[in-house]
């Protein structure tokens, strides 16, 4: 067990409304990534957030947004939700740290349907 | 465009023999590598990694090689368990606008019978 928790589970939403996921991090750890899990395909990345700033972002537009808290927590946003983003979002965190690579940490993950 | 290509989707094997998962990736910037295991309705297990400045590394059952000129890695699993029954990913850490993000292969589905 890697620590970093997800909530919800599972949610049902339909076209065009908002969500909202939440992630805690593994402890110790500063730094979240959120990822988008299609079916059959490999997780891609959506964005990551270092001390609360956003450090990276991968293809996805701008109605994706997220937020990182002082302790670390996360949220991933989903705006005008849209048939295609059907998916499972996971999020993984880690502690950045210089002069290494460090390993992601995935929690299990919340799976949504869009109707 | 795929940068990190699985291109076995499943893989039968059975218990006590080798497994041998393999991955490849197109962008020579990539200059780390992971692997990760993932069961249903769980997120993706860490399971090893290995630096472009090594060529092996180990860890109990699992062996990953990289061959840098071909671009390709390669998971060993001796001997394989029907727990090791699972989805296994390759990843690379990205570069650019993905710097330190992982990019993932689809997925090799794992299946050792007993």
């Amino acid at each position: 067990e890697t620590g970093v928790t997800q909530s919800p589970t599972h949610l049902i939403k339909t076209r065009g409304q908002q969500v909202t996921l939440r992630c805690s991090s593994q402890s110790g750890h500063n730094t979240v990534s959120w990822y988008q899990q299609a079916l059959g395909q490999g997780p891609q990345f959506i964005f990551q957030y270092y001390r609360e700033e956003e450090n990276g972002r991968g293809n996805f537009p701008p109605r994706f947004s997220g937020l990182q808290f002082p302790n670390y927590s996360s949220e991933l946003n989903v705006n005008a939700l849209e048939l295609d983003d059907s998916a499972l979002y996971l999020c993984a965190s880690s502690r950045k740290s210089l002069g290494s690579t460090d390993t992601q940490y995935f929690g299990p993950g919340t799976r949504l349907t869009v109707l | 465009d795929q940068q990190v290509k699985q291109n076995s989707p499943s893989l039968s094997v059975q218990e006590g023999r080798i497994s041998i998962l393999n991955c490849d990736y197109t962008n020579s910037m990539f200059d780390y590598f992971l692997w990760y295991k993932k069961y249903p309705a769980e997120g993706p297990t860490f399971l090893i990694s290995i630096s472009s400045i090594k060529d092996k590394n180990e860890d109990g059952r699992f062996t990953v090689f990289l061959n840098k000129s071909a671009k390709h890695l390669s998971l060993h699993i001796v001997p394989s368990q029907p727990g090791d029954s699972a989805v296994y990913f390759c990843a690379a850490i990205g570069t650019g606008g993905s710097q330190g993000n992982l990019i993932f292969g689809k997925g090799t589905k794992l299946s050792v019978k007993p």
